[in-house]
């Protein structure tokens, strides 16, 4: 298996411009979480979704932050407008029914200028 | 309070040395605990996982929870260069699908030859 895909790898945009990050989960994973990373706060939970239902999204800092998962092999992870502090990187991880453990894909570094 | 509280660092030690990286948490309702290792740019991978209080053993890696001090533990025998790494310690209230993880901030550890 090719493991958790992100696209794209880097983002670099200015303040104001819609963001878009995507996710592919392991194939036969159920759950998938997305996560922000910075120096100051560490991997945070923004939102996570099981069968393609969010569950908990209280993580999700601002109105524009928004998540989507249409199906079982593609999630979105859009900021609109995005803005300086936005800037981290963004981590999508996928599980297997039952729980255990998170396959985190390779991340997307996001700049926001 | 951050729920889960991990010594940034920068850990810096010799090779061969044995390293200790340290986790406290302030929920008594958590009851798994997991270690995982993250290299420069790349996305957390899971290297223990251990539930309740113990020890569990893998290899040059031992971890241990305390659940009475609330306190979590990773050692590393023999580190090698290779262990060069943030090790981030998480934990979750149950094992089950429903369950999300509380990450620490990391421990960035350097394995100097």
């Amino acid at each position: 298996d090719a493991g958790v895909i992100q696209s794209p790898r880097h983002e670099v945009t200015e303040m104001g411009q819609e963001v878009t990050l995507r996710c592919k989960p392991i194939s036969g994973h159920n759950s998938l979480f997305w996560y922000r990373q910075t120096m100051m706060r560490g991997l945070e939970l923004l939102i996570y979704f099981n069968n393609n239902v969010p569950i908990d999204d209280s993580g999700m800092p601002e109105d524009r932050f928004s998540a989507k998962m249409p199906n079982a092999s593609f999630s979105t992870l859009k900021i609109q407008p995005s803005e300086p502090r936005d800037s981290a990187v963004y981590f999508c991880a996928s599980r297997g029914d039952g729980g255990g453990e998170q396959y985190f894909g390779p991340g997307t570094r996001l700049t926001v200028t | 309070q951050k729920e889960v509280e991990q010594d940034p660092g920068p850990l810096s030690v010799p090779e061969g040395a044995i390293v200790s990286l340290n986790c406290t948490y302030s929920n008594s309702a958590f009851q798994y605990f997991m270690w995982y290792r993250q290299y420069s740019r790349k996305g957390p991978e899971l290297l223990m996982y251990t539930y309740s209080s113990g020890n569990k053993e893998d290899g040059r890696f031992t971890a241990q929870v305390d659940k009475s001090s609330k306190y979590i533990s990773l050692f590393i025998r023999d580190s090698q260069p290779s262990d060069s790494a943030t090790y981030l310690c998480a934990t979750t209230h149950s094992g089950g699908t429903a369950s999300k993880l509380t990450f620490g901030t990391g421990t960035r550890l350097q394995v100097t030859l």
